[in-house]
């Protein structure tokens, strides 16, 4: 069975600091990974894609790939308050019709 | 702004009854839509694979006659809970992937969170 891992925390950083947040994957020939970030009560939004090994960044988001390693990361520079949300992790797997494949997701708490 | 939107947002109902959710994607079509549901502090688990013109994949555990989809046009597909009871509540999703996506980007309506009394 395909399988996404995250580390459901709760992980808690003060605001300006920088939240790490990972994810593994099971299925090596998987190729496409994304971040979402859902707030409680709302649906998830999408906020990083990444495709190929190394980092992509966007704003404060970085996100961190290493396809040898099964292991995908996002980095939030200068953490602010309203980061503090959900975040989940997902990825399309081989043979899979472009569905996603979630992680459990991690709660970041961001604080004041 | 959103790409995808849901209706209704919040529907509670009477055991027995049927409830219909539509998801309609805004400004393309998509011929794929996918539909989820989430129990509370658990992830997205994948329902259903909605296609246009076709009968919807459904994922191993999920009734298919029991959610009943529908994808008659390339901008709505619906999801109809038939005969809904208490343990049918949850929060529902639906996403699509723009066109224009590479990568296969999906992208969520903002969900229809069902109450079963």
């Amino acid at each position: 069975q395909k399988e996404v891992e995250q580390n459901s925390g709760p992980l808690s950083v003060p605001e300006g600091a920088i939240a790490s947040l990972n994810c593994t994957y099971s299925d090596r020939v998987s190729q496409s990974f994304f971040w979402y970030r859902q707030y409680s009560g709302k649906s998830p939004e999408l906020i990083m894609s990444i495709y190929s090994n190394g980092d992509k960044e966007d704003g404060r988001f970085t996100a961190q790939l290493n396809k040898a390693s099964q292991y995908v990361s996002l980095l939030i520079r200068d953490s602010q308050p309203s980061d503090s949300a959900t975040y989940l992790c997902a990825v399309i797997s081989s043979g899979s019709a472009r569905q996603l494949t979630f992680g459990s997701g991690t709660q970041l708490t961001v604080l004041p | 702004g959103a790409v995808v939107s849901q209706h209704p947002s919040r529907v509670i109902c009477k055991s027995g009854t049927s409830v219909k959710i539509e998801c309609r994607s805004l400004d393309f079509q998509a011929t794929t839509m996918f539909w989820y549901r989430q129990f509370p502090k658990q992830s997205l688990m994948l329902m259903a694979t909605s296609n246009e013109g076709s009968k919807a994949t459904y994922e191993q555990g999920v009734e298919k006659d029991k959610f009943l989809i529908n994808h008659a046009s390339l901008t709505l597909s619906t999801l109809t809970v038939t005969s809904a009871h208490p343990e049918d509540s949850s929060f529902y999703i639906c996403s699509a992937i723009l066109p224009r996506s590479s990568y296969n980007e999906q992208f969520f309506g903002p969900g229809t969170r069902l109450t079963v009394l």
